[in-house]
């Protein structure tokens, strides 16, 4: 099956610094990746999609200027959380569509710890 | 706005018991649904869609438009399916909402 990997797999940060997370597809092109974020023992909130070669797309409530999301090429999105601060600290996920599928498939996870 | 409801955040069930893990949608057009399963210290993965009306591992799901629900079920439970079940639909272009899970823990 297509895979997904994040990269790291966790960090930790100091308050006032960025971070950068890295979201591949392995095996297939993905022209959409999507960004969510899970707080301990809740769901998944989606925070934006990340569209190849254009802007990301944010959900309502989500800071576009803190989470800046990049997606360089149909294999890479990252996120970076600028300024990071305790708040921050949370389970981040991604997931990939193969440019003709319609299944998502998930990253690992990232957990970012801002201290 | 499109939401997806999982009233239970626990259900604990002994092994070969019957499971029903429930789901509620509120979306004013057709749904496409689906459940994920995240087995522990696994990624999240695709268990089934109702498009495909498929069984997998013994799980179904039916939709029920009249009564707005998705519920998950498996008839005998197995300790193997312990893990944390999330129901979800598609909004857009490959969006999916998320309930808020439902942890199943199947006891020996």
């Amino acid at each position: 099956g297509a895979v997904v990997s994040q990269h790291p797999s966790w960090v930790i940060c100091k308050s006032g610094t960025s971070v950068k997370i890295e979201c591949r597809s392995l095996d297939f092109q993905a022209t959409t990746m999507f960004w969510y974020r899970q707080f301990p023992k809740q769901s998944l909130m989606l925070m934006a999609t990340s569209n190849e070669g254009s802007k990301a797309t944010y959900e309502q409530g989500v800071e576009k200027d803190k989470f800046l999301i990049n997606h360089a090429s149909l294999t890479l999105s990252t996120l970076t959380v600028t300024s990071a601060h305790p708040e921050d600290s949370s389970f981040y996920i991604c997931s990939a569509v193969p440019e003709k599928g319609t299944e998502a498939f998930f990253g690992q996870g990232t957990r970012l710890t801002v201290v | 706005a499109q939401r997806v409801t999982q009233p239970e955040k626990l259900l604990s069930v002994f092994k070969g018991a019957p499971v029903e893990l429930k789901c509620n949608y509120s979306y004013s057009g057709s749904p496409e649904l689906f459940w994920y399963v995240q087995y522990s210290r696994q990624r999240l993965q695709l268990l089934l869609r109702h498009i495909s009306r498929e069984s997998i591992k013994g799980f179904t799901a039916d939709l029920n438009k009249g009564e707005t629900s998705f519920h998950l079920k498996k008839p005998f439970a197995q300790e193997e399916d312990s893990a944390m079940y999330y129901c979800a639909s598609r909004r857009g272009y490959n969006k999916l909402i998320f309930g808020a899970g439902t942890r199943l823990a199947v006891h020996p």
